[in-house]
């Protein structure tokens, strides 16, 4: 267990439908990243959070997909109208910025996404 | 073409034996470098940073190619439990691009 927590941890939805996933990070942590990871890739960047600003957005962020971090705690991934290639794990990460290139991001346990 | 690349493997080693394998990256310009375990089904967690020198931890040596663009890992003495995913990852600014994946397996 890293201390970075996801909620839920599994998600079959329609599609059309809309879901919500939560990220706790690590509570000293003011960096806080989203990742989508399909099967046999490695985790690929969506978005990223300093405190409350989101400052990078991927070009996979379409515009059915939105995060916030409303008080630069927790953060939310929502997509709208889902696809089945919305299909996926989503990984949450979170740093203490500053600590030097090398510091490391800690990973969440991921949100399974399954679109029928 | 991809940031990073890997060999996906799989690599089917005994215990007790040396396993490498390597990984490239686009970005000249990249600033630092880890290798990442992942299992089945887990979070990726970090194994090791490589250095431009060169580093081991225990069993485990990273060795990074600048000139060329490479990273390698090398496992020695296999143990079941190091049977895993290793991703290997390069940071440029605030963004972690990781590869696909090897996968090793290794086997009694």
């Amino acid at each position: 267990d890293t201390g970075v927590s996801q909620d839920p941890r599994h998600k079959i939805t329609k599609r059309g439908q809309n879901v919500t996933f939560r990220c706790d990070p690590i509570s000293e942590h003011n960096r806080l990243y989203w990742y989508r990871q399909t099967l046999g890739q490695g985790p690929e960047f969506l978005t990223y959070f300093q405190n409350e600003a989101q400052l990078e957005k991927s070009r996979l962020l379409s515009d059915r997909f939105s995060a916030e971090r409303p008080k630069g705690s927790f953060s939310t991934l929502e997509i709208q109208r889902t696809e089945q290639g919305d299909s996926a794990m989503y990984l949450c990460a979170s740093i203490v910025a500053g600590g030097g290139t090398l510091d490391e991001q800690y990973f969440g346990p991921g949100t399974r996404l399954t679109v029928t | 073409r991809k940031e990073v690349e890997q060999d996906p493997g799989p690599f089917n080693v005994p215990e007790g034996a040396t396993v490498a394998f390597n990984c490239t990256y686009s970005n000249s310009a990249s600033q630092s470098f880890f290798w990442y375990r992942q299992d089945c089904r887990k979070e990726p967690k970090l194994l090791m940073s490589v250095y431009s020198s060169g580093n081991e931890d225990g069993r485990f040596t990273a060795q990074l190619n600048r000139a060329s663009q490479y990273i390698s890992l090398l496992i020695r003495d296999s143990k079941l439990s190091d049977s895993a995913t290793y991703l290997c990852v390069v940071k440029n600014d605030y963004k972690l691009s990781f590869g696909a994946g090897t996968t090793v397996t290794v086997r009694a």
